[in-house]
């Protein structure tokens, strides 16, 4: 595609529920990021990927936020049991990597809102 | 301390005017620095990179860095109403892929 697509655009859950967050990176990108932006804050790291392999997941606030990309293309991040804390853009990134040089390309996020 | 500081703002300068936006970094082995611009509602895009001292040139966008007093800054020269958004700073440091982002400095430029 021509850009990083995600989906959906806005998602509302009640505290408790699960909810599961889809990033279509730019085609052939090998590399994934998850970021979480609060409101007036910049965006937050919370895992990466290379191809299919999570290399880095050190900013995964808890155990109950999961991620994947098992074809080493789509991710999807799971959020169990959210909480009201959760609130949150979450961004999504890819990037061709040159060195350690990230020019990182960013989709649209998905909002949430658990209530 | 949070690793990349920037003030908040918010940042006001007439249309015409330089603005000039500055952020500093704790990690001493960061190695890449990049400005982002975000609309309000938007994703962050990316406007500049640098890598090495001195002075970047892109238009009327000018990138600074100085790694000794860990200092990075965003000059826009001619700075027009569209320019008006949040502007990130996001610093890359030794192996790590992710960028470490500041929170942002909010600019308005006036008409």
């Amino acid at each position: 595609g021509a850009g990083v697509s995600q989906s959906p655009r806005y998602k509302v859950a009640k505290r408790g529920q699960d909810v599961a967050l889809r990033c279509d990176p730019i085609s052939g990108h090998v590399s994934l990021f998850w970021y979480q932006q609060a409101l007036g804050q910049g965006p937050e790291f919370l895992t990466y990927f290379q191809n299919e392999a999570q290399l880095d997941k050190s900013g995964l606030p808890s155990d109950r936020f999961f991620a994947e990309r098992p074809e080493g293309s789509v991710s999807t991040l799971k959020i169990q049991r959210t909480q009201q804390e959760d609130s949150a853009v979450y961004l999504c990134a890819s990037s061709l990597p040159t060195g350690t040089n990230e020019k990182l390309f960013f989709g649209s996020g998905t909002q949430l809102s658990v209530l | 301390q949070k690793e990349v500081e920037q003030n908040s703002g918010p940042l006001s300068v007439p249309e015409g005017a330089i603005a000039s936006l500055n952020c500093t970094y704790s990690d001493r082995v960061s190695q890449s620095f990049f400005w982002y611009r975000q609309y309000s509602g938007k994703s962050p895009e990316l406007i500049m990179s640098i890598y090495s001292n001195g002075d970047k040139e892109d238009g009327r966008f000018t990138a600074q860095l100085n790694k000794a007093s860990q200092y990075v800054s965003l000059l826009i020269r001619d700075s027009q109403p569209s320019d008006s958004a949040t502007y990130l700073c996001a610093v890359a440091s030794g192996s790590a892929r992710q960028l470490t982002f500041g929170s942002g400095t909010q600019l308005t430029v006036l008409p």
